[in-house]
């Protein structure tokens, strides 16, 4: 599986968009980017995932540039409830595929 | 959505004790699930991969006698440590997908296992 690069770090105002990057400029043709959470002490929460279109639903957008290399996970009007560890993951889309969890963004929104 | 339950979500026991936790697929089979620890302020690594009707696959520096995994169902896996020791104290998760289908993975909320 490619491997993903992200900040260690960001902070947002809450009700303001948070916008988190993911580098994957090794990414193949045939990998998804998957985008999930982690709230302190709790599994991993499912977020968003894409191919090569721009995807939305009621969590978040993920935009993916055209090259695919990068994509950016963005949560529109940021939340206390929002603050969380994010890990931008890429890999094959199969049943049989574990994820491969890298270090993530600790994301903090601040009142 | 496809939730995944995990239970115990917290085990507190003595050294030398052997500890089950569940991982159950409540609305969808799934062929294979997956085991991950997560020890603090560390990202989850996976343990093992458990694979219904058949035996698990584990990864390197995973011992397959110290965690038994067993997935005798489509909606059920088990890991069981044995012989529990301080240093086996960690979180432990379980996630699974649904069987042919295009849906991403889902995690249990994870078990945070103690061992005095």
């Amino acid at each position: 599986d490619a491997k993903t690069t992200q900040p260690t770090s960001m902070d947002c105002a809450e009700g303001r968009a948070a916008n988190l990057p993911c580098n994957h400029s090794t990414i193949s043709g045939n990998e998804y980017v998957y985008w999930y959470r982690q709230i302190h002490s709790q599994g991993p929460q499912y977020i968003i995932h894409g191919l090569k279109n721009n995807e939305t639903n009621e969590m978040a957008s993920l935009i993916i540039t055209e090259d695919r290399k990068s994509s950016t996970l963005i949560l529109p009007h940021a939340t206390l409830r929002d603050t969380a560890v994010y890990y931008c993951i890429v890999r094959v889309d199969s049943a049989g595929n574990m994820l491969t969890f890298g270090g993530g963004t600790r994301l903090m929104v601040k009142p | 959505g496809a939730v995944v339950s995990q239970h115990p979500s917290r085990v507190i026991c003595k050294s030398g004790t052997s500890v089950k936790i569940e991982c159950r697929s409540l609305d969808f089979q799934a062929t294979t699930m997956f085991w991950y620890r997560q020890f603090p302020k560390k990202s989850l690594m996976l343990m093992a991969t458990s694979n219904e009707g058949s035996k698990a696959t584990y990864e390197q520096g995973v011992e397959k006698d110290k965690f038994l995994i067993n997935h005798a169902s489509l909606t059920l896996s088990t890991l069981t440590v044995t012989s529990a020791h301080p240093e086996d104290s960690s979180f432990y998760i379980c996630s699974a997908r649904q069987v042919d289908s295009n849906q991403p993975q889902h995690f249990g909320d994870g078990t945070r296992l103690s061992i005095l």
